[in-house]
């Protein structure tokens, strides 16, 4: 089946810095990924969706600014949180759907983000 | 009121029992229907994708949609303790759409 490899997998960083987090679709490729946040014992939050070649589309309440999405090509799409504060902390989570397959939204593994 | 309600739980069960984990929704516009199992801190991992209304079987899942109720469920049978997670119920208006997520059900199967 299809599958979305998400790294880092778990990250830690100093308050103020950026993180970037990448989401690639292995042997499928994505028009479009999604991009949640899930804080603990939550459910997954959508904050974003990333279409490639073009701008993403952010949710109510999800800064662009800080979180900046960039889909460059079919089987990529990375997440940035620049200037990272501690409730910034979470696990962030891409997924993608392989248009050519039956099955519904692969999701990657997560990225635990902690910021310190 | 939420867009899709799901009980968080947590549920317990002993090894072997028929567990039934259940959503609600209110769009009716949902047409794709699907649950994910999520251990700890893992990415969320898809069991069973159903579109529109009716049953759908995967081994010791079965997967409902009743869309007059805006209601679906997840049935497993003879459960394992491996079967242990977090399960989500999601829900989407069409195949290029974002989904919508219950809270999540946290399931314990005790041996």
């Amino acid at each position: 089946g299809a599958v979305v490899s998400q790294h880092p997998s778990r990250v830690i960083c100093k308050s103020g810095t950026s993180v970037k987090i990448e989401c690639r679709s292995l042997d499928f490729q994505a028009t479009t990924m999604f991009w949640y946040r899930q804080f603990p014992k939550q459910s997954l939050m959508l904050m974003a969706t990333s279409n490639e070649g073009s701008k993403a589309t952010y949710e109510q309440g999800v800064e662009k600014d800080k979180f900046l999405i960039n889909h460059a090509s079919l089987t990529l799409s990375t997440l940035t949180v620049t200037s990272a504060h501690p409730e910034d902390s979470s696990f962030y989570i891409c997924s993608a759907r392989d248009a050519g397959g039956s099955d519904g939204y692969t999701f990657g593994s997560g990225t635990r983000l902690t910021v310190v | 009121q939420k867009e899709v309600e799901q009980d968080p739980g947590p549920l317990s069960v002993p090894e072997g029992a028929i567990v039934s984990l259940n959503c609600t929704y209110s769009n009716s516009a949902f047409q794709y229907f699907m649950w994910y199992r999520q251990y700890s801190r893992k990415g969320p991992e898809l069991l069973m994708y159903t579109y529109s209304s009716g049953n759908k079987e995967d081994g010791r899942f079965t997967a409902q949609v009743d869309k007059s109720s805006k209601y679906i469920s997840l049935f497993i049978r003879d459960s394992q303790p491996s079967d242990s997670a977090t399960y989500l119920c999601a829900m989407s208006v069409n195949n290029n759409n974002d989904m919508r997520f219950g809270a999540g059900t946290r399931l314990t199967v005790k041996p």
